[in-house]
């Protein structure tokens, strides 16, 4: 099966250093979701792009959170500088939607451990 | 976006029927019914969904009431492996999945 391929798998660093995770989607979707788990906050919903283009990223912090796409195989979301706080899992989930309006669900990595000390 | 209300856990003895029931009574007509989970430390897991008819696939069946007001997740013969966080989301084809709560699984040997 096809599957959503997140790095590192595990992050431990001090507070103050940029962290950058990766995804890469699924072949053939055209849309990325990144994700936030706390156990205070559940599953959050960082930002999303479509084709490339960001659609939201209304719940991420702007002022060290940064998300792109340099190709459709590769997402990153960027933490600069890195705080205590963001210690979370990070997922990335892929998938597709067509302008017929049909679509296929979106499909999760198995997310980023990162812990900010 | 439609809210959905789900209890917060449940019990199911393995080997039987495990009905998981959702209630999104402020569905719009164009949202879907969605069920995903979430295995411990794992991503969540898309299982169903569905818009007004009722789905079944190799996991799971998903039942929508005819008012469309509430759904149930049917995992027929539950095993340990079911163990999860089971999340109903109501939204428009191809938008944004917001998760809630959702429901604990247990299932009992």
């Amino acid at each position: 099966d096809a599957r959503v391929t997140q790095t590192p798998r595990h992050k431990v660093t001090e507070m103050g250093q940029e962290v950058t995770m990766r995804c890469q989607p699924i072949l053939g979707h055209n849309t990325v979701f990144w994700y936030r788990q706390t156990m205070m906050q559940g599953l959050e919903l960082l930002a999303y792009f479509r084709n490339r283009a960001p659609l939201d990223d209304s719940g991420m912090p702007k002022d060290r959170f940064s998300a792109e796409m340099p190709d459709a195989t590769l997402a990153t979301l960027k933490i600069q500088p890195s705080e205590p706080r963001d210690s979370a899992v990070y997922f990335c989930a892929s998938g597709l939607v067509l302008s017929a309006g049909s679509q296929q669900p979106q499909h999760f990595g198995d997310g980023t451990r990162l812990s900010i000390l | 976006d439609a809210k959905t209300t789900q209890p917060p856990s449940m019990d199911c003895a393995e080997g039987r029927a495990a009905n998981l029931p959702c209630n999104h009574s402020t569905i719009s007509g164009n949202e879907y019914v969605y069920w995903y989970r979430q295995i411990h430390s794992q991503g969540p897991q898309y299982i169903i969904h569905g818009l007004k008819n009722n789905e079944t696939n190799e996991m799971a069946s998903l039942i929508i009431t005819e008012d469309r007001k509430s759904s149930t997740l049917i995992l027929p013969h539950a095993t340990l492996r079911d163990t999860a966080v089971y999340y109903c989301i109501v939204r428009p084809l191809g938008d944004k999945v917001i998760f809630g709560p959702g429901t604990s699984l247990s299932v009992i040997p």
